[in-house]
């Protein structure tokens, strides 16, 4: 089946130190995102790349960078965890970021950070 | 600003039906998006309205009026199943076709 896979499902990493998540899709899509969800709130978008092009959200702290080598991988890196990174990140592909085309989510990766 | 209103939560019972309504405030509008999400799991796509007015899927409809900025969805014959986090989401030109997302309506369904 057509998917989006994100590894590790969960990760634990030590403040300070750095960490990077894989995301990757075997639906051919465009588009790849990334999202920051923390409990009972709204995903927050920090950067998607529709093909090779690469868009950062203007709030998207710098200690979270983003590497897409090809169509099917993606990887959040942070370079710094804090305690507030604490957090659920989704990754989510689409044909086409207009039209009737949906996002598709993968299981996401609960990180903790201690 | 760019702003989307969704109740916390709400509570219904199995079987019965249940109406969750989402108000935005957002230029440029491009289509609203539905989606589910059960606690600790990643959101699934329920529903897509870009017109105005009502789309049935199953259980399921969504309806859109743009000229007042609201959608609802509406959830028949409930399940146990169906309690989850139901968001709301509203894709427009102004942030480059991304989504705006709402933070979720809580759908607690009780025997």
């Amino acid at each position: 089946d057509a998917m989006v896979i994100q590894n590790p499902r969960y990760q634990v990493t030590q403040f300070g130190k750095p960490v990077t998540l894989s995301c990757s899709q075997t639906l051919n899509h465009n588009v790849m995102y990334w999202y920051q969800q923390k409990s009972s709130q709204a995903p927050k978008l920090l950067f998607h790349y529709y093909d090779k092009d690469f868009n950062n959200e203007a709030d998207t702290p710098d200690n979270f960078q983003s590497r897409r080598p090809n169509t099917s991988f993606c990887f959040l890196d942070i370079r710094s965890p804090g305690l507030g990174d604490a957090a659920m990140y989704l990754c989510a592909t689409s044909r086409d970021p207009a039209g009737a085309n949906e996002q598709f989510f993968g299981p996401g990766t609960r990180l903790t950070v201690l | 600003g760019q702003n989307i209103d969704q109740p916390t939560e709400m509570t219904a019972t199995e079987g019965a039906i249940v109406q969750i309504n989402c108000t935005y405030q957002t230029s440029g509008f491009n289509g609203l998006f539905w989606y589910q999400q059960h606690a600790g799991e990643a959101p699934t796509f329920l529903s897509y309205n870009v017109l105005d007015g009502l789309e049935e899927k199953g259980r399921f409809s969504s309806f859109l009026s743009r000229s007042k900025g609201y959608s609802y969805l509406l959830l028949k014959e409930l399940q146990m199943k169906d309690s989850a986090s139901y968001l709301c989401a509203v894709r427009t030109m102004d942030s480059n076709y991304q989504l705006i997302w709402g933070a979720g309506t809580k759908l607690i369904i009780k025997p």
